[in-house]
């Protein structure tokens, strides 16, 4: 059964910083792993959708990458501001079945100014 | 916009009412589904489909029953709320394995 694990559970960091949020899988037979933001009750968005073939993607100041064989995946996100501050989800869609994603418990990011 | 409609957005629900929450999608995306979001658990899958007309069960699917009779549209339905069915409810759908989902606002349910 696929297990996907977040570290930290929580981050608090000072505006300008670069940081990175971690993410682990136990199962490397994935399609793919998509990291979400999500903001106090609101839905999720999606950031950024890596491939299992491909080994990072970048969107402005984010960048995922993906090491399947080692079941990580980190979110670097640089020159942080305080708009930032969300929780951040990752999740992975398995192979088999209905192909659904399995989520991590998230990370609680806060910017502080 | 394009993308992934719940209804409603909050509800409260007496323990043993019913009540189906609608999510519709206008990307004409096969897959769909159905996930509950709890502190402390994370978001768990309940029902979702694959295309139209079909349905299966997710992790936790107790207490929930589902419909796609048009590829648009994807219903949970409860038949008799109870209060461990107070959650935060995401629809979410994908076009195929090969793509991301898209997720919706979410329905907050209290059940009483």
């Amino acid at each position: 059964k696929q297990e996907v694990t977040q570290i930290p559970a929580a981050l608090s960091v000072p505006e300008g910083e670069n940081l990175v949020l971690n993410c682990s899988f136990t199962d490397s037979a994935i399609y793919n792993l998509q990291w979400f933001r999500q903001d106090p009750g609101k839905g999720l968005t999606s950031l950024l959708l890596i491939q299992s073939s491909q080994r990072e993607q970048t969107s402005g100041r984010l960048n995922a990458s993906l090491d399947k064989s080692s079941g990580r995946s980190t979110l670097y996100i640089a020159a942080s501001q305080p708009g930032d501050s969300a929780t951040y989800l990752c999740a992975v869609r398995v192979l088999q079945g209905a192909q659904k994603l399995v989520f991590g418990q998230g990370t609680r990011l806060t910017i502080n100014p | 916009n394009a993308g992934v409609t719940q209804t409603p957005k909050f509800r409260v629900l007496k323990t043993g009412q019913s009540m189906t929450l609608l999510c519709a999608q206008d990307m004409n995306h096969e897959y769909m589904y159905w996930y509950r979001q709890d502190p402390g658990m994370g978001l768990r899958l309940i029902h979702y489909s694959v295309g139209e007309g079909t349905t299966a069960k997710g992790e936790v699917p107790d207490g929930y029953n589902v419909s796609r009779l048009k590829k648009q549209n994807f219903l949970l339905g409860l038949e008799s709320a109870a209060p461990s069915q107070t959650s935060v409810y995401f629809c979410a759908s994908s076009y195929d394995g090969q793509y991301g989902y898209t997720f919706g606002s979410g329905t907050r349910l209290t059940v009483v």
